[in-house]
């Protein structure tokens, strides 16, 4: 079955800190898809980004940055000078692929709340 | 626009009562999915459907029920049988696929008193 894990419950900081949030995940296949997702305190969940168990590259927009390491099973988040409008609860999603290729589960993480303090 | 909407955004019940959240999508997508979320939790899933006229039962059904009889809509019926059903549910779609992000509408906040 797989599982994600945020360990990180709540995390606070001060504006313009940079800020890691982890993102563990187990899974029997080889064929998987990772997400990212921020949910701010209006509630919609607000894409990220996706990352394919073949692509091990780091991503980096503009302040946000994702670290994948398959050896470590591990897709971690880094928010750069954080800023106020950062503040949100952040999920970790894994999807799965089954032989057909049709995806019909994502699991997520608990989420990490962000507080980005003036 | 494209996207999803949910209405209303928050709702009201009395115990015993069924209640249909409603869920529309002008994406063009084949999949349909409803979480529901609990304070300090993820989100869990209840029912998708990848295709019209068929859904299948995500983690937690019991106490719910959906209809797809049109691409573009995914009702969600909370049943009096759903014991905890205060909480808040989103609606997501996408086209079907693991590789595909879902999108999410901005949800509804139900509270059964």
């Amino acid at each position: 079955a797989q599982k994600v894990t945020q360990a990180q419950t709540e995390i606070s900081v001060v504006e313009k800190e940079d800020v890691t949030l982890d993102c563990v995940y187990e899974t029997r296949d080889t064929t998987y898809y990772l997400f990212w997702y921020k949910q701010p305190p209006s509630g919609e969940l607000v894409f990220l980004i996706r990352r394919n168990s073949f692509d091990e590259q780091n991503e980096i927009s503009g302040r946000y940055s994702w670290n994948f390491q398959k050896s470590t099973s591990s897709f971690n988040f880094t928010i750069t000078a954080s800023q106020v409008v950062d503040s949100a609860v952040y999920f970790c999603a894994l999807s799965e692929s089954n032989s057909g290729g049709s995806n019909y589960k994502l699991t997520f993480g608990k989420g990490t709340l962000l507080t980005v303090n003036p | 626009d494209g996207g999803i909407t949910q209405s209303p955004k928050y709702l009201f019940r009395k115990e015993g009562q069924n209640v249909t959240l409603s869920c529309e999508q002008n994406l063009n997508h084949d999949a349909m999915y409803w979480y529901r979320q609990d304070p300090g939790q993820g989100l869990r899933l209840i029912y998708y459907s990848q295709i019209v006229n068929d859904f299948q039962k995500g983690d937690i059904a019991e106490g719910y029920s959906v209809s797809r009889e049109k691409k573009e809509s995914f009702p969600l019926t909370v049943t009096s049988a759903q014991k905890n059903p205060t909480a808040f549910y989103l609606c997501a779609s996408n086209l079907g696929q693991a590789a595909h992000e879902q999108y999410f509408g901005p949800g509804t906040r139900l509270t059964v008193t």
